[in-house]
């Protein structure tokens, strides 16, 4: 089993759609948890970044963790055709030299104007 | 905010040629930065973890004679691809995280990668 699970698409909605982007993973010690925003030919950018589990909300954007369940979410309100782009999950561990991020394969998402 | 500049964005040259890629934290300083590539419709796969002041860490299978890194300030990481071959072209990314006290993480924020195609 990969320490990290995600979709990876392609997702294609119309504009205004509310979107769900999902990740799994397997290991408990993970604590930390990320989305990123990669453009086509561009670095992943930040968007949410959570330790606890329940929601965080910025702006459209909203990150749900569930640790009881190994789960995480990302849904996108008002989806906009500039939210084109691949989202990747990412975890990361809190022990001593656990700085690197596991990734999932991220989604590709398509909004339709 | 927190940004990481990546230097240059692109690269073509022939093969045999040593190609050096900066990474530089802009805003804020960060002992840690990470070197990753990631090939076409594919996510990252980290590469070696830079720390200031001390070697990098390399992941299994990296060569560490092919890629070297320095990390020579708080603010600044180098990666050398030595004497390049076709079979190194690919994107290469790199990220950092801000100095933090305890044991809090910071998120790392990425810089837009480099671009890197061996003739």
């Amino acid at each position: 089993q990969k320490e990290v699970e995600q979709d990876p698409g392609p997702l294609s909605v119309p504009e205004g759609a509310i979107v769900s982007l999902n990740c799994t993973y397997s290991n408990s010690a993970f604590q930390y948890f990320m989305w990123y925003r990669q453009y086509s030919r561009k670095g992943p950018e930040l968007l949410m970044y959570t330790y606890s589990s329940g929601n965080k909300e910025d702006g459209r954007f909203t990150a749900q963790v569930d640790k009881s369940s190994k789960y995480i979410s990302l849904f996108i309100r008002d989806s906009q055709p500039s939210d084109s782009a691949t989202y990747l999950c990412a975890v990361q561990g809190t022990g001593a030299g656990s700085y690197q991020l596991t990734f999932g394969k991220g989604t590709k998402l398509s909004v339709i104007p | 905010g927190a940004v990481v500049s990546q230097h240059p964005s692109r690269v073509i040259c022939k093969s045999g040629t040593s190609v050096k890629i900066e990474c530089r934290s802009l805003d804020f300083q960060a002992t840690t930065m990470f070197w990753y590539r990631q090939f076409p419709k594919k996510s990252l796969m980290l590469m070696a973890t830079s720390n200031e002041g001390s070697k990098a860490t390399y992941e299994q299978g990296v060569e560490k004679d092919k890629f070297l890194i320095n990390h020579a300030s708080l603010t600044l990481s180098t990666l050398t691809v030595t004497s390049a071959h076709p079979e190194d072209s690919s994107f290469y990314i790199c990220s950092a995280s801000r100095l933090a006290g305890g044991s809090q993480r910071q998120p790392q924020h990425f810089g837009d990668g480099t671009r890197l195609s061996i003739l």
